[in-house]
């Protein structure tokens, strides 16, 4: 099936950096969404994109879809501790199943207060 | 506002038990509605998911089923756990077509441990 690229696999940065994290496909996609996991939660959606070039920010987060369709990357600006977890992307594949998303295997973010 | 609840939240079973976790959404109709197993390690394996009432899909042969027998009602089973088993297990759903229809949104998932 298709696979998503993400990275990095982990990160470990002070309070009051930024982040940044990035997937990318051999493949185009329509849709390209952010979600974080809190540890023993369910992952929480924060940022959906649905055209090529999009821009999207939620709070201190900044999200884009790549131009080429094949990648996405996410930002955090002056990271706080709340924002350890698991940052996952996730992607709907042009011409696949309307049903069904991609997602990559996750980055987690350790912030150090 | 739409949620959704999973059930038992922790489960603790013996190998070859059987197994029942459920999913319920609240605040919408005629959903997607999927299962996921999350092993140690992160990754979010699709199992089953669903477009209505007893229609399933499944994504990787192996000793679980699904079923859907009420519109927002998707259920996992097992009649003989495996210690492979073990994980994470969340449901999601997402909206059956509009322009959203990609979102999927995720219960707050069953930690299964088989022993």
């Amino acid at each position: 099936g298709q696979q998503l690229n993400q990275s990095p696999q982990s990160m470990f940065i002070q309070e009051g950096e930024d982040v940044s994290m990035n997937c990318t496909s051999s493949s185009i996609f329509n849709t390209w969404l952010w979600y974080k996991q809190d540890p023993g939660e369910g992952p929480v959606l924060l940022i959906a994109l649905y055209k090529a070039g999009e821009l999207t920010s939620n709070g201190r987060l900044t999200a884009q879809f790549g131009i080429t369709r094949k990648d996405s990357f996410l930002n955090i600006s002056a990271s706080i501790p709340s924002d350890v977890g698991i940052y996952f992307c996730a992607g709907q594949h042009s011409g696949g199943s309307n049903y069904k998303l991609t997602f990559g295997k996750g980055t987690l973010l350790t912030v150090n207060p | 506002s739409q949620t959704i609840h999973q059930w038992p939240a922790t489960l603790v079973q013996p190998v070859g038990s059987p197994l029942s976790l459920e999913c319920t959404v609240e605040g919408t109709s005629n959903p997607n509605l999927y299962w996921y197993r999350q092993a140690a390690g992160r990754g979010l394996q699709l199992l089953f998911y669903s477009v209505g009432i007893g229609q399933i899909s499944s994504e990787v042969p192996q000793n679980l089923s699904a079923s859907r027998p009420q519109d927002r009602q998707f259920i996992l089973s097992s009649k003989k756990l495996l210690l492979s088993d073990s994980g994470f297990y969340l449901c999601a759903w997402n909206v059956h077509g509009g322009t959203s229809h990609n979102e999927q949104f995720f219960g707050p998932g069953t930690r299964l441990t088989v022993l």
